[in-house]
């Protein structure tokens, strides 16, 4: 089966920058995602990376991306309070286009 | 950017009721759509893919009968929870792809509680 692992928590003070990971286990992914989730709220997509490309960057979003180790990385430069949220990394089928998410990094910001 | 909206946002029912969740594509047209569920603290399960005009694809262990899906338009998917229980009680999410989009738009989630 498909697995997607991250770390339960992480947490910051404010300014700091934050690294979230994920692990995955379908080689054959095309598309890679990170989602927010703010309590009681759906998801908020926040940037995905080609499973061809080794980094993408976007303001202060970084991802890095390792297909060898299946092992990907959201980096968030200056976090702020409002980061504080769930975030969802996910690998896509490339034949169903179905999500397989992982199991979610609560990232608490300290002010 | 797309949007995709849910209906109710959330809803209380006593057990044995049967309840419908609306997934709309407001600006785009939605091929494919998803339905997810997600536990307290948990991740998001897929629970089925729906194509527009043709029978939704269940995944593993989720009961076709109990969660019925339709996708009668190209903007909208129903989820009717059949016969409410309360271990039905759940944050369920859509979401909805277009054919000129790689990615998919999620919903705001319904919230559903059985009594």
């Amino acid at each position: 089966g498909e697995d997607v692992e991250q770390s339960l928590f992480l947490s910051v003070r404010e300014g700091d920058s934050s690294v979230i990971n994920c692990t995955y286990t379908d080689s054959s992914s095309t598309y890679l995602y990170w989602y927010k989730q703010e309590p009681g709220a759906g998801l908020q997509l926040l940037t995905y990376i080609f499973s061809n490309m080794d980094m993408k960057q976007d303001q202060r979003l970084t991802v890095l991306l390792n297909k060898k180790d299946k092992h990907l990385s959201l980096r968030i430069a200056d976090t702020q309070t409002g980061d504080s949220a769930i975030y969802f990394c996910a690998e896509e089928d490339g034949a169903t286009n179905k999500l397989i998410f992982g199991t979610g990094t609560l990232l608490a910001v300290q002010p | 950017g797309a949007v995709v909206s849910q209906h109710p946002s959330w809803v209380i029912c006593k057990s044995g009721t049967s309840v419908k969740i609306e997934c709309r594509s407001l600006d785009f047209q939605a091929t494919t759509m998803f339905w997810y569920r997600q536990f307290p603290k948990q991740s998001l399960m897929l629970m089925a893919t729906s194509n527009e005009g043709s029978k939704a694809t269940y995944e593993q262990g989720v009961e076709k009968d109990k969660f019925l899906i339709n996708h009668a338009s190209l903007t909208l998917s129903t989820l009717t929870v059949t016969s409410a229980h309360p271990e039905d009680s759940s944050f369920y999410i859509c979401s909805a792809r277009g054919d000129y989009y790689n990615e998919q738009f999620f919903g705001p989630g319904t919230r559903l509680t059985v009594l």
